[in-house]
C-alpha cells in the first residue's frame, strides 16, 4: 500500500525566513510526485510533478527536488501570501486505478509579515 | 489552461433528497476523473475513479450505490449524493487528468445537509 508521509504539520516562518517542507513515501512504483498549494474553502492548485530521483523543478519562491525516498519543497524568502496547506502526492504506476494519486496529510504554512 | 470547474459551489439540501454536483474540464479532454472527499482539516480521501464510457471504480468503503458517478463525455463527470444525510455533509472535491498524467483539480462543492 502506498504511503506519503509529510513534516512538519505545521511551519511559522517570519516573512523572509527560508525553509523547507518534508514528503516521505513509500511506493511500488513511482509515477509522479506531485505537490499542491490548498487555500481554505478551494481546491488544490497545481505546482509541481517531478518524475524521477535528481529532477528539480522552480516557480517563483518555491523550488521543489526528489530523491528515491523523500521530496523537499524549499520556500526562499516567503512572503504572507505564501501562507497555505502545501500538499503532497504520489502517483502508483501499478494497480487497476492508473493514475490514481495517495495524498499525504498535508503541511500548514503560515507566513507572519 | 487546465481549468476545471465544479457546479455547485455550495449547495444546502434536506435530509432525505439527492444532489448532483457537476465536474468539467474546460480547455482540454479528461479521459479519467476523480472524485473526493474532505474533511475539516484533513487530507483528500479518494472516493472513486471515472473513465469516460465507464463505470466507475469505487474505493473501499465508498457506497456506490449512495454516491452514483457518471462520466458521460470527455468533459463532464457528475457525482449523485442520493438520499443524503447529515453525514453526508463534506467539502466534495473533482480532478481531471489530462494526457500529461496530471491531476487537476475543481474548486470543491460544499455540501450540508440539514
Amino acid at each position: 500500500e502506498d504511503q506519503v508521509t509529510q513534516s512538519p504539520e505545521a511551519l511559522r516562518l517570519q516573512e523572509g525566513e527560508s525553509s523547507s517542507l518534508n514528503c516521505s513515501y513509500t511506493v511500488s512504483g513511482l509515477r509522479g510526485l506531485f505537490w499542491y498549494r490548498q487555500d481554505p474553502g478551494k481546491g488544490p492548485e497545481f505546482l509541481f510533478t517531478l518524475y524521477s530521483a535528481g529532477e528539480e523543478k522552480e516557480k517563483e519562491r518555491l523550488k521543489a527536488t526528489l530523491t528515491k525516498k523523500e521530496s523537499f519543497l524549499h520556500i526562499t524568502a516567503p512572503k504572507p501570501e505564501d501562507s497555505a496547506t502545501y500538499l503532497c502526492a504520489v502517483g502508483d504506476a501499478g494497480g487497476t486505478s492508473y493514475g490514481k494519486l495517495t495524498f499525504g496529510q498535508g503541511t500548514i504554512l503560515t507566513v507572519h509579515p | 489552461g487546465a481549468v476545471v470547474s465544479q457546479h455547485p459551489s455550495r449547495v444546502i439540501c434536506k435530509s432525505g433528497t439527492s444532489v448532483k454536483i457537476e465536474c468539467r474540464s474546460l480547455d482540454f479532454q479528461a479521459t479519467t476523473m476523480f472524485w473526493y472527499r474532505q474533511f475539516p482539516k484533513q487530507s483528500l480521501m479518494l472516493m472513486a475513479t471515472s473513465n469516460e464510457g465507464s463505470k466507475a471504480t469505487y474505493e473501499q468503503g465508498v457506497e456506490k450505490d449512495k454516491f452514483l458517478i457518471n462520466h458521460a463525455s470527455l468533459t463532464l463527470s457528475t457525482l449523485t449524493v442520493t438520499s443524503a444525510h447529515p453525514e453526508d455533509s463534506s467539502f466534495y472535491i473533482c480532478s481531471a487528468r489530462d494526457k500529461t498524467y496530471e491531476q487537476y483539480f475543481g474548486p470543491g462543492t460544499r455540501l450540508t445537509v440539514t
